[in-house]
């Protein structure tokens, strides 16, 4: 059974910073480009970013909103996703979720990250 | 980058009849060397996460219902649910996967 289990979202004030991993299982991750994607309250489905396989070159992309302040990684040794948050907004509150592109994509349960004073 | 707009932004069908929900995408999701349009469809309910109904636009997910269905090719798709029932009320998106993943703005479906 594939599971992607999100975790490490959380109260933080503007400004601060903040990380989330995303344990994988049930499947070979190595070989699948990994995202974020976030829904905000009251909001649609944001795609946050990716990364590609180390086979692909391991590169990451970003959303405009979010380019330069957050940072996507991934340990193939660990299956596990990573999402460093920095310079945090309150635009940022949402349900952080990590997905998989595989055939067919895969989704995890998310994270609440609160960005608020 | 590739922008989804879907329409209508929300839909209220009476029970049993047809839903049918369009998404447009301003490049093609078409790729070349395997055929294969990236776009999904995904039903979303309040505090769950999106559930998958079709990849590759019209391959659909085990367990959905066979009243979805989802087709087009290279632009333009749609969502159809044949006869609507109660527990299909939800908010559905589409996504591309060709370059980035980025999602239509979600049609909402009610009942009339």
């Amino acid at each position: 059974e594939v599971q992607l289990v999100e975790s490490g979202g959380g109260l933080v004030e503007p400004g601060g910073s903040l990380s989330l991993s995303c344990a994988a299982s049930g499947f070979t991750f190595s070989n699948a480009w990994m995202n974020w994607v976030r829904q905000a309250p009251g909001k649609g489905l944001e795609w946050v970013g990716h990364i590609a396989t180390e086979t692909d070159g391991g590169t990451t992309d970003y959303a405009a909103p979010v380019k330069g302040r957050f940072t996507i990684s991934r340990d193939d040794s660990k299956n596990t996703l990573y999402l460093q948050m920095n310079s945090l907004k309150t635009d940022d509150t949402a349900i952080y979720y990590c997905t998989a592109t595989t055939a067919p994509p895969q989704w995890g349960q998310g994270t609440l990250v609160t960005v608020s004073s | 980058d590739i922008v989804m707009t879907q329409s209508p932004d929300s839909l209220a069908v009476s029970l049993g009849e047809r839903a049918t929900i369009s998404c447009k995408s301003s490049q093609s999701l078409l790729h070349s060397s395997s055929n294969r349009n990236y776009l999904v469809w995904y039903q979303k309910k309040p505090g769950q996460p999106p559930k998958v109904l079709f990849y590759w636009a019209s391959t659909r997910e085990s367990g959905v219902p066979d009243r979805f269905s989802g087709s087009g090719s290279g632009t333009d798709f749609t969502l159809t649910i044949s006869s609507l029932q109660a527990e299909d009320v939800a908010v559905y998106y589409c996504q591309q996967y060709y370059t980035t993943g980025t999602f239509g703005q979600g049609t909402k479906v009610e009942i009339k």
